[in-house]
């Protein structure tokens, strides 16, 4: 079975402070991706990554980084975590374009409150 | 342009009656269309797939979906709702050769005892 894992279910976090979500995933997979899920809105894209220290922002990458520096790891910055960034943070997997298997696997999600 | 709109944000069942989840979708390209299940506080499931083969997929746990290119529709169902499905459904669609997702706002599916 595919595993998605993220660091913390539930995390709060004070105004300013800089927050590190980890994701980590055992399937070799190329493409890593990070979203996050606002009732009412579904799921929107902050970033993505093809390959190791490749990146491509998504929708909503403002006040947001990334790093991957390993296949299987992708994380997730709030540089200066602010109040409206509390939400549901959920990492995703797949394989690259050309293996022809194109489903997403997810992680647990990481609730972040930050006050 | 891509998007998917997922026409109901709540269905409400009886148990033992029939499932419609409704997602109407639009892309310039062909698309890859999925359905994703999530259960309160937890991540999402994939349920079914379609990827330009047999129109009719079949999922996890009953549920399918008919992909009608002339109507842009995938809509779920399932012929008989259990208690255990109440969870919030999620339309996706991928645009081929490209790298992104677009996800519908959700159903929420609420089934009555």
């Amino acid at each position: 079975d595919v595993k998605v894992t993220q660091s913390s279910r539930y995390l709060v976090k004070r105004t300013g402070e800089k927050v590190f979500l980890e994701c980590v995933q055992d399937m070799d997979h190329e493409n890593m991706f990070w979203y996050r899920q606002d009732p009412g809105l579904g799921l929107r894209l902050i970033y993505f990554s093809y390959d190791v220290k490749m990146k491509e922002k998504g929708d909503i990458p403002e006040g947001y980084s990334v790093s991957r520096e390993k296949k299987e790891r992708f994380s997730l910055i709030l540089e200066s975590a602010s109040t409206n960034q509390t939400s549901m943070y959920l990492c995703a997997s797949s394989f690259a374009e050309d293996r022809g298997l194109y489903e997403q696997y997810f992680g647990p999600g990481t609730r972040l409150t930050v006050t | 342009a891509q998007s998917v709109t997922q026409l109901d944000s709540h269905v409400s069942v009886s148990e033992g009656t029939p499932v419609l989840l409704r997602c109407n979708y639009s892309s310039s390209y062909s698309p890859s269309l999925f359905w994703y299940v999530q259960h309160p506080n937890k991540g999402l499931q994939l349920l079914l797939k379609y990827t330009s083969a047999a129109t009719l997929v079949k999922g996890i746990n009953g549920f399918e979906a008919e992909f009608k290119k002339s109507e842009t529709s995938f809509h779920l169902t399932k012929p008989s709702a259990h208690m255990s499905d109440a969870a919030e459904y999620f339309c996706v669609v991928r645009v081929y050769n490209f790298n992104k997702f677009y996800f519908g706002s959700g159903t929420k599916l609420n089934v009555k005892p």
